[in-house]
Parts: C-alpha cells; sequence; structure tokens
C-alpha cells in the first residue's frame, strides 16, 4: 500500500541546533515533494519543493533533500530558533495529479 | 495578497443534522481541495476539483459531497452528521500548471454534539 511517513516521535531540540526531519515514501514515484508548516488549528503553509531531478534546495535557514532511490526526503533547519517549533508534514501529489497527500507530521520543539 | 477564505471558521451541529462548508480559492487558481484533521492528525484528503470538475477522491464518506461552482467556489455538503465528524476542515487552492504548492485556508471547525 502507499505510505508517506515522517518521525512518529516528537523532535525536541536546543536552540542554535540543526533540526533534521525525515520523510519516507513507499510505493510512490513523485514527480516533486513539498514541505508544510503547521501551527496548531491553522492551515498548513507551504515552505519548500523540490523535484525528482533536484538533490537539494535551499531557502534561507531551510534546506531539503530528495533522494528517489531511497524514497526519502530530509528536511533541515539549521540555527534553529523556538519560532521553529511546529508540526512539519511533508506532501506528495498523487493520484491523477490533484491529490496532494500529507505525511504523519513531526512534531518539533526548539527550546532555549 | 488574497487568501483563500473559509467559511464559517466554528460551526456546531447535532447529531443527523446538516452542515455546509464554503471556500474561496485565491484568485486564478484552478484547483481545489478539501481536508480533515482530527485532533493529533495529519490532514486526511477529502476530494479536489480541477477547473470545477471533480479530480481525485479520498476518503470522504458518502454522507459527504462537494462541488466547485462557476465563480470557482466551493462547498462541502455533510449529511446526517455523526459525533465523529467532528474535526477542523481545510480548503485549500493551488495553480497546477505554476508552482503546483498549495495555500490553505484558516479552516472551519466543526464541532457535532
Amino acid at each position: 500500500s502507499q505510505k508517506i511517513e515522517q518521525n512518529s516521535e516528537a523532535l525536541n531540540i536546543q536552540e542554535g541546533k540543526t533540526a533534521t526531519l525525515t520523510c519516507n515514501y513507499t510505493n510512490y514515484s513523485p514527480a516533486y515533494l513539498q514541505w508544510y508548516r503547521q501551527d496548531p488549528g491553522r492551515g498548513p503553509v507551504f515552505l519548500l519543493l523540490i523535484r525528482e531531478n533536484e538533490k537539494e534546495k535551499r531557502k534561507e535557514r531551510l534546506k531539503v533533500t530528495f533522494d528517489t532511490t531511497l524514497k526519502q526526503s530530509l528536511f533541515h533547519i539549521t540555527a534553529s530558533q523556538p519560532a521553529d517549533s511546529a508540526t512539519y508534514l511533508c506532501a506528495l501529489l498523487t493520484g491523477g495529479g490533484n491529490k496532494l497527500t500529507f505525511g504523519t507530521g513531526t512534531q518539533l520543539k526548539v527550546e532555549l | 495578497a488574497a487568501g483563500v477564505i473559509q467559511s464559517p471558521r466554528h460551526l456546531i451541529k447535532e447529531k443527523r443534522e446538516t452542515a455546509t462548508l464554503k471556500c474561496y480559492p485565491i484568485p486564478r487558481h484552478d484547483t481545489v481541495y478539501w481536508y480533515q484533521q482530527g485532533p493529533g492528525q495529519d490532514p486526511q484528503f477529502l476530494i479536489s476539483f480541477y477547473e470545477k470538475m471533480q479530480s481525485d477522491k479520498g476518503s470522504i464518506p458518502d454522507r459527504f459531497s462537494a462541488q466547485q461552482f462557476s465563480d470557482y467556489h466551493s462547498e462541502l455538503n455533510m449529511s446526517s452528521l455523526e459525533l465523529g465528524d467532528s474535526a477542523l476542515y481545510f480548503c485549500a487552492s493551488s495553480f497546477a500548471r505554476g508552482q503546483v504548492e498549495a495555500f490553505f485556508g484558516q479552516g472551519t471547525r466543526l464541532t457535532v454534539v
């Protein structure tokens, strides 16, 4: 069956460290993968998109890698801040191309 | 910049009642998605529309239906409500021929009592 899995346990890190979140998928062949941030009670907010022919993408303190052989994406936040605390979701466009399916999400907490 | 507008923001209904949720996508976006999110869960895809035609379907109960109108706004109709339907319902829109990222509304919190 098709699955998109992320670290199920919450990730607690100290301010200033790099947070690394994992997204693994099975039985998909996505053309690209997206990462979103979600705060409690609010809708997900788009962060980054990486295409299948891109190994790495950066945006300010964010970096995403995409390994289509391993079927895995890593999401890094460098110099993390308490304001980065949120749930981070990876997502794939599947089905007929209009079904945006989310992973299970990882809750990140950055402590002072 | 215009965002995705959802209404109402909060809705309280009794079991077996009907609810209608509305979504106004970002102008010129051609794709609308609906999601259901229970407490502590990831958003579950319900249904999507591309250019006003139903495109993909997820785990949407038969009691729910949705449509997209000529002005591109969309409505999610939920009948015979059950306690388990209590959740946050999000609508999102995107431009399929562009960067394809989805922009989400603020959600409708439905409580069934």
